[in-house]
């Protein structure tokens, strides 16, 4: 248990709808990060925040936003889903959210868009 | 489009052999290299993070090295047990944050 929670573990949802995942930290990491492994794509880097600020973006679609709250747990956002945003979502943490930093993954969130 | 390569794509070895499989990536604007073992229903596990060229890391039967100079760091399994059987991922950052780049994988079966 790397002590990242990730909630929920399954959503189904259909194409043009909204869902939002949630990812609290390992206590005493101030950093977040989001990933997408979709099944033709490896692990993608998507969005990264540091004690509530943006630090590093990567190939996060337009449809997709973040936000890391006060008590530092995040949400990814994702609207108009597309059949292809079906994919495993993984939110992982870090003390000070530079390279250097070992990253605790969470157990991730599977959303099904039909 | 940064291109960070492993090879090979899959190895299936037999216990107590030793393996060892490569990860390539730029060899400019090196922050640092990140290992990463990914057991199946599972998510990723740290493995090691290096950061300076010619680093040599340790855990139990597992070592890597890193030369940032040609841009390639390789990973050891001294011993292969089956539970050494996963996925193991290198993820290279070009700068001081976040955001990082994964290779496609080595998918490593021990067969006992």
């Amino acid at each position: 248990d790397s002590g990242v929670t990730q909630t929920p573990k399954h959503l189904i949802t259909a194409t043009g709808q909204r869902v939002t995942l949630r990812c609290s930290p390992r206590s005493g990491d101030l950093s977040v990060y989001w990933y997408q492994q979709s099944l033709d794509q490896g692990l993608q880097f998507l969005i990264q925040y540091y004690n509530g600020e943006e630090r590093a973006k990567g190939n996060i679609l337009e449809r997709f936003s973040a936000q890391q709250f006060p008590d530092l747990h995040s949400e990814l956002n994702l609207s108009s889903l597309e059949l292809g945003d079906s994919a495993l979502y993984f939110c992982a943490s870090g003390p000070s959210g530079r390279a250097l930093d070992e990253q605790f993954f969470g157990p991730g969130t599977r959303l099904t868009v039909l | 489009i940064l291109n960070v390569e492993q090879s090979p794509q899959s190895l299936h070895v037999q216990e107590g052999d030793s393996t060892n499989f490569t990860c390539s990536f730029p060899s400019s604007n090196f922050y640092a290299l990140h290992w990463y073992r990914w057991e199946t229903a599972k998510s990723p596990e740290a493995l090691f993070v290096m950061t300076l060229n010619g680093d040599e890391k340790k855990k139990g039967r597992i070592s890597a090295t890193l030369n940032t100079k040609e841009g390639y760091s390789y990973l050891y399994i001294k011993g292969s047990q089956p539970e050494d059987s996963a996925t193991y991922l290198c993820a290279f950052h070009n700068t001081n944050a976040g955001k990082s780049t994964f290779g496609d994988g080595t998918t490593l079966t021990v067969k006992p």
